[in-house]
């Protein structure tokens, strides 16, 4: 299926666990982000990557860990899950067209319970 | 990067009513987008209104940008249950294409 998807779509982890978020587009936009949503503070930018091996920090990077080996994969790992990453994390996407606005395109998200 | 602020943050209508959300901002950007969120669902762009644009049509939804009050709004006309969501402003941050988000305006629309 075309678009940008997440996988899993529920989990719970254990305090302290390590916990892999997936996320696949199949665009091959250049521009891949991570977000966690959290009632009271919106949408929260975590890391994002402008292309194959290249990231960067976003607003809210602590206790996370991304990688980008192929264009279409932006893995998010949550090395030592604790209860404060408790949320809901969305995947992006953004075709990045030179001198063109564009718009963003999300996955369906990853609810995540740490107990 | 700035943070939109979305006003009101909760609105409560009847069908076939207009809704009206607005949106403010701090400094200069070179375009502001609306996204919807159905409650569970993902993040679905509506509309990008480019800076030197003032007002924008899609369907039943129309955008002004007024950059020198540094705001937006979001009408949606003759509103439908379906239409009951959450509505997000976003700004570019610079050439990067990332996004900042507000924190949004829950409409209920009552059939």
């Amino acid at each position: 299926d075309a678009g940008i998807t997440q996988s899993p779509r529920y989990k719970i982890t254990e305090t302290g666990r390590q916990v892999t978020l997936m996320c696949h587009q199949t665009w091959s936009h250049s521009y891949m982000f991570w977000y966690r949503q959290d009632l009271g503070h919106g949408l929260r930018l975590i890391y994002y990557s402008a292309a194959a091996d290249i990231t960067d920090k976003g607003e809210v990077p602590d206790g996370y860990v991304v990688s980008r080996s192929k264009t279409e994969n932006f893995p998010l790992t949550l090395e030592s899950a604790t209860r404060s990453q408790t949320s809901v994390y969305f995947c992006a996407s953004n075709p990045s067209i030179r001198g063109m606005n564009t718009e963003a395109f999300f996955g369906q998200g990853t609810r995540l319970t740490v107990v | 990067s700035q943070q939109g602020e979305e006003d009101p943050q909760a609105l409560s209508i009847q069908e076939g009513e207009n809704a009206t959300m607005n949106c403010s901002y701090k400094t200069s950007i070179n375009n502001l987008q609306w996204y919807r969120q159905n409650s569970g669902r993902g993040l679905v762009h509506l509309i990008l209104i480019r800076s030197n644009e003032r007002e924008k049509h899609s369907g039943r939804l129309r955008v002004t940008l007024d950059t020198s009050k540094k705001s937006s709004s979001l009408l949606i006309t003759a509103s439908r249950a379906a239409d009951t969501a959450s509505y997000f402003c976003a700004l570019p941050d610079g050439s990067n294409y990332k996004l900042t988000f507000g924190k949004g305006t829950l409409l209920t629309v009552n059939p």
